[in-house]
């Protein structure tokens, strides 16, 4: 069971377009759900939390305007890449969680943004 | 806010090594801890996970970690490696209570050579 998806798990878009990758818990409802960026050869680092139904929490130094993040229903949040730069180009991934003790999450399986 | 240090960031070990992998945090008050798995190519699951009670926790595929208050530690180890143990882990730790963030340490790369 908690298993999340991503979708695509691949994009490569020019520099100035928009992307969109979902985030989806496919066997539970998922009241919070998290993005993450990870560079190569680091840690994951938090984006955003976002909660069903409400605007979502950004951390520090990341834009919400450069960054949508709309999570519309307990089992589906997408983050669009407006205006994408080459140094936009990551691995991003989502996690979610089911909203038991303790927090754990469950990850997806990363969606692979190159920009050219 | 928490922070999470692991001071290996690439181990390398024969099959049936032992293995010990460090992570220290930093947080004025009560913490779940986490550690998560990245094998090639796939996406990271939980390992294991310490809430509360006892410290020694056991996880998936033989590995265990030991809570260490006073130390503000949560070290991985397992008795014997295998192969297929080469992974990345990560140490993770969040604050107690409601949807708290939780903050990635930086990784270890681990390798294991038959």
């Amino acid at each position: 069971g908690a298993v999340v998806s991503q979708h695509p798990s691949r994009v490569i878009c020019k520099s100035g377009t928009s992307v969109k990758i979902e985030c989806r818990s496919l066997d539970f409802q998922a009241t919070t759900m998290f993005w993450y960026r990870q560079f190569p050869k680091q840690s994951l680092m938090l984006m955003a939390t976002s909660n069903e139904g409400s605007k979502a929490t950004y951390e520090q130094g990341v834009e919400k305007d450069k960054f949508l993040i709309n999570h519309a229903s307990l089992t589906l949040s997408t983050l669009t890449v407006t205006s994408a730069h080459p140094e936009d180009s990551s691995f991003y991934i989502c996690s979610a969680t089911p909203g038991q003790k303790g927090n754990e999450q469950f990850f997806g399986p990363g969606t692979r943004l190159t920009v050219l | 806010a928490q922070s999470v240090s692991q001071h290996n960031h690439h181990v390398i070990l024969s099959e049936a090594a032992s293995l010990e992998l460090g992570c220290n945090y930093s947080y004025g008050g009560t913490v779940n801890l986490f550690w998560y798995v990245q094998y090639p190519g796939q996406h990271l699951q939980l390992l294991l996970k310490y809430f509360s009670g006892d410290p020694l926790v056991k996880g998936i595929k033989g590995f265990e970690a030991e809570f260490i208050k006073s130390k503000f530690s949560f070290n991985l180890r397992k008795p014997s490696v295998q192969w297929s143990d080469t992974a990345e882990y990560f140490c993770a730790v969040s604050p107690q209570g409601g949807y708290q963030k939780v903050t990635f340490g930086t990784g270890t790369k681990l390798q294991v050579i038959p």
